[in-house]
This record gives structure tokens, C-alpha cells and sequence, in this order.
């Protein structure tokens, strides 16, 4: 049981630049979020999914976009990679969306980002 | 949008010395979670409360949640070199999303 599993761990884009980061999850839950890490800013909620098929954004959503055509992958595109992107990112997988703060959200192991 | 304080925002003590953190708001939570993130780590979960004036003790670590379910207070008896960490707290709002506070950082040295 590998829980919630991210790649890469470290990545260097430039301005301007595309990629996605992968989340996946051996749990079957229902609720994924990506949430961003920056330093003196706490977690900030970019994207999350209750089910596949079903997205919708969080707090800072402009420039991230995200899919969920399984129960088990919510990866994260940055369409263009701006220096304001250099953060940490997690993805989280939660049992339900109902009651999010009852049950526990277990994060992967973040991806270091760096756009310069 | 419904913010969690979290104080004081950095925290050095000894080993064996007790300490008391604290997470609040003006806002209303239906819950609340504290998470201990280490260096390299994603946040991992040490407990949840919903009731107000709930206490759950998990061995050294004491956590309240305020009467009026708008703060919460976590508190190390004894802290040891491994209680080292980023110390986050999390509400549950009326949508059921969850709001991160900035996070209390703790060293205790041995």
C-alpha cells in the first residue's frame, strides 16, 4: 500500500515552459486536492476533485488547470510557468469530501518546484 | 474567507521543557485538525476534534478545541528532540473545506 504517491520530486522549469505533476492514490478515495507550500503562507488550496469526472478550483487556481478521469490520478498542468510558481506542491487524497475536516487527509511527498 | 492564527510563529525550547501552541479565528469550525510536518514531508495527521471543549490526549501531546469552536490549543509535556516540526492546524468550514493556518515551527534542542 503505497498511499499517495507524487512525481517528480524536484523540477526545474523556465519562464514559459509546461509540464504536469503527477499525484496518484492506492486508497480509493474519493476527495483529491493539490495544495501549494510557500514559506510564511501555510498550505494554499489550488485545485480539488470529489469523484472522478468532477474538479473544481480552491483559493489560488490561475494558472493551474487539473483532470480526473480515474478514482485513482489528479495530476496537476501548469499551462506556463511563471517564476511565482517556484513553491512546493502536495496532493492530498481524502476517504470523503463530506465532513472533509472529520477524516483524515493523507499527503504525498511533494514535488519541489523551481521556474526561473 | 475564514482565517486560522497560529502563535507564536516560531518556538525554541530545551528538551523536557513543556509548551503550549495555539491556533485561532473569529470564524465558527465544525472541526479541526492539527498536522506535524517534518522536513522533505507532506503534513501527516495527529488528531482531529469536533466537539467544543473536546480534549484527546495522544501520549505527550494534549489538544483542545475552544468552547465556542473557534480556537484550539495544543500543548507538550516534556518535549523530546523528535517533537521537532512544522506544527499546522486546519478548520472545517460550513462547505466542509479546509483552511490551513501558517504553521507554528518548533526546534527543541537536546
Amino acid at each position: 500500500n503505497a498511499g499517495v504517491t507524487q512525481t517528480p520530486k524536484f523540477q526545474v522549469l523556465k519562464t514559459g515552459q509546461s509540464m504536469t505533476l503527477q499525484c496518484a492514490q492506492d486508497m480509493n478515495h474519493e476527495y483529491m486536492s493539490w495544495y501549494r507550500q510557500d514559506p510564511g503562507m501555510g498550505l494554499r488550496l489550488i485545485h480539488y476533485s470529489v469523484g472522478a469526472g468532477i474538479t473544481d478550483q480552491g483559493e489560488v487556481p490561475n494558472g493551474y488547470n487539473v483532470s480526473r478521469s480515474t478514482t485513482e490520478d489528479f495530476p496537476l498542468r501548469l499551462l506556463s510557468a511563471a517564476p511565482s510558481q517556484t513553491s512546493v506542491y502536495f496532493c492530498a487524497s481524502s476517504n470523503s469530501a463530506l465532513g472533509l475536516g472529520r477524516y483524515e487527509q493523507y499527503f504525498g511527498p511533494g514535488t519541489r518546484l523551481t521556474v526561473t | 474567507t475564514q482565517l486560522l492564527e497560529q502563535s507564536p510563529q516560531f518556538l525554541s525550547i530545551q528538551e523536557g521543557e513543556n509548551l503550549t501552541v495555539y491556533c485561532n479565528s473569529s470564524s465558527v469550525f465544525s472541526s479541526l485538525q492539527w498536522y506535524r510536518q517534518e522536513p522533505g514531508e507532506g503534513p501527516v495527521l495527529l488528531v482531529t476534534v469536533v466537539t467544543g471543549g473536546e480534549v484527546k490526549k495522544l501520549k505527550r501531546l494534549t489538544f483542545q478545541f475552544g468552547d465556542a469552536r473557534k480556537d484550539s490549543s495544543l500543548h507538550i509535556t516534556a518535549a523530546q528532540p523528535g517533537d521537532t516540526g512544522l506544527y499546522l492546524c486546519a478548520g472545517a468550514g460550513a462547505n466542509s473545506k479546509l483552511t490551513f493556518g501558517k504553521g507554528i515551527t518548533l526546534s527543541v534542542r537536546p
